[in-house]
């Protein structure tokens, strides 16, 4: 079945750009997700990409897709002490949603 | 619109009990999803159904779980004779339409953590 991996810790200072790393195992994903779950909380969209493109940007969030490595990343500009969360990639199969691990990000003052 | 509810947020049961989780869809939603998460690890997929239907069980264990989404009220996932492993997050997500055909957000939410002594 569909393998997805991630780091599972990332420290950054406050201000610097975070880029967290996600590779996976099964290219038909049609869509490809970064969630972000904050303490106690549920997943909360943050972004998605279309499996035919490269890159997407929004606002602080880029995410970047290459498909021929099977690799996604999302960076962060100017990370911030509340940007501090588990964030978790996601590729949707039919239905379903196969998740990472996730990578717990800690914003340091 | 609300988002997406679960209850209880939190629960706690004895080894033998029986655990009743519920979700209550975003309104307009008619698909729901199940997702377990163990401590530090990611969601995996449980269940996902539709209106009075199970439309793909299988990440659902093939005992003492069991899901349902009925006409009316929310959608349920009973566990029964719970057992310290099924120690977890339970997740619900809802969603407008299939994801096979096109963008499918599934909207998360607060999960309920399920502690079995």
């Amino acid at each position: 079945g569909e393998d997805v991996e991630q780091s599972l810790f990332l420290s950054v200072r406050e201000g610097d750009s975070s880029v967290i790393n996600c590779t996976y195992t099964d290219s038909s994903s049609t869509y490809l997700y970064w969630y972000k779950q904050e303490p106690g909380a549920g997943l909360q969209l943050l972004t998605y990409i279309f499996s035919n493109m490269d890159m997407k940007q929004d606002q602080r969030l880029t995410v970047l897709l290459n498909k021929k490595d099977k690799h996604l990343s999302l960076r962060i500009a100017d990370t911030q002490t509340g940007d501090s969360a588990i964030y978790f990639c996601a590729g949707s199969y039919g239905q379903n949603f196969v998740f990472g691990p996730g990578t717990r990000l800690s914003v340091l003052p | 619109n609300a988002g997406v509810m679960q209850n209880p947020r939190h629960l706690v049961r004895r080894r033998g009990q029986e655990a009743r989780l519920r979700c209550s869809p975003m309104k307009g939603h008619s698909h729901v999803y199940w997702y377990r998460q163990l401590p530090e690890e990611g969601l995996k997929f449980m269940v996902y159904l539709q209106k009075e239907n199970i439309i793909d069980e299988s990440g659902m264990p093939k005992e003492r779980f069991s899901a349902e989404f009925p006409k009316e009220g929310p959608s349920i996932l009973r566990i029964q004779q719970v057992v310290r492993g099924d120690s977890a997050a339970y997740f619900c997500a809802s969603s407008p339409r299939n994801g096979e055909v096109d963008y499918n957000e599934q909207f998360f939410g607060p999960g309920t953590r399920l502690t079995v002594l």
